[in-house]
C-alpha cells in the first residue's frame, strides 16, 4: 500500500472547522483513501473513504485534490469528544477479492480545545 | 450490542504464561483481521481471515503467536510463553467481503510482567 504523511499533531478551538492533511504522492490509481479516527482506549472507528471525487458523509467531508497526491478531512463543527487520533491510510479497491487490511500510520493526534 | 467484542479486555500475565483472546465479529461478517498496537503507534496487521481460512499472516506474527477462526464465526489468538514485548492492545476488526469498512472492537490490553 502506498504510504501517507500527516502532520504530528494539530490543535482545533471547539466549534471550528478542523481541516486534516494528508499527503499520498505515491498513490496508485485504483487505490482509495480512507480515514478512520482512534479515540483514546477504544478501537478505531472509520469515518469516511474516497476514490477521486469529494465525499460527504454525517461525520466529515473528503476533499481530494485532482491529481489525488493530497486529500484533506473536514470536520465542519469540531467538538470535544472529536479529540482523537486520525489516520489517513491508502488502499487498493477491497472488493474482487482483495485482502481488505488497513496498514495504518501513525496517524494526527488532533486535539479540540474548548 | 452488535458490534465487535473482544474478551477479555484487559490480561496481566507473568513472563511465560499462555495467554488466549478471544473475538466475536459482527455475525454476517465473513472477514476477521487481528492487529496489535503500542504506545504511540498505529495498529499493525498480524492476521486475516476469510470465513475460517487463514489467509494472511504478517511477519510480526511468530511462531508464539496462532490465530483459529474454526467455524467461520468467533476467533481466538494466542500467544505461548510470553514475553514483555509482547505487552500491547490486541485488535480485532470484522468486514463483509464487499465493504470497505472495518470494524473494530475495543481491543484486548496485555500486560506481560
Amino acid at each position: 500500500d502506498a504510504k501517507t504523511t500527516q502532520p504530528p499533531s494539530m490543535d482545533c478551538a471547539e466549534g471550528r472547522a478542523a481541516n486534516l492533511p494528508c499527503n499520498h504522492s505515491t498513490i496508485s490509481g485504483n487505490e482509495y483513501v480512507y480515514w478512520y479516527r482512534q479515540i483514546h482506549s477504544q478501537g478505531p472507528q472509520y469515518i469516511i473513504h474516497g476514490l477521486k471525487n469529494n465525499e460527504t458523509n454525517e461525520m466529515a467531508s473528503l476533499i481530494i485534490t485532482e491529481d489525488r497526491k493530497s486529500s484533506t478531512l473536514i470536520l465542519p463543527h469540531a467538538t470535544l469528544r472529536d479529540t482523537a487520533v486520525y489516520y489517513c491510510i491508502v488502499r487498493a479497491s477491497p472488493y474482487g477479492g482483495a485482502t481488505n487490511k488497513l496498514i495504518f500510520g501513525t496517524g494526527t493526534l488532533l486535539a479540540v480545545q474548548p | 450490542d452488535t458490534g465487535v467484542s473482544q474478551d477479555p479486555r484487559h490480561k496481566i500475565t507473568k513472563r511465560g504464561q499462555n495467554v488466549t483472546f478471544r473475538c466475536d465479529p459482527i455475525s454476517e461478517h465473513n472477514r476477521l483481521y487481528w492487529y496489535r498496537q503500542t504506545l504511540g503507534q498505529g495498529p499493525e496487521f498480524l492476521t486475516y481471515f476469510q470465513n475460517e481460512a487463514q489467509l494472511e499472516k504478517s511477519r510480526l506474527l511468530s511462531d508464539r503467536f496462532s490465530a483459529e477462526r474454526p467455524k467461520g464465526s468467533f476467533s481466538t489468538l494466542e500467544i505461548q510463553r510470553t514475553e514483555q514485548g509482547d505487552s500491547a492492545m490486541y485488535l480485532c476488526a470484522s468486514s463483509l467481503e464487499v465493504s470497505g469498512e472495518l470494524f473494530f472492537g475495543e481491543g484486548s490490553r496485555l500486560t506481560v510482567l
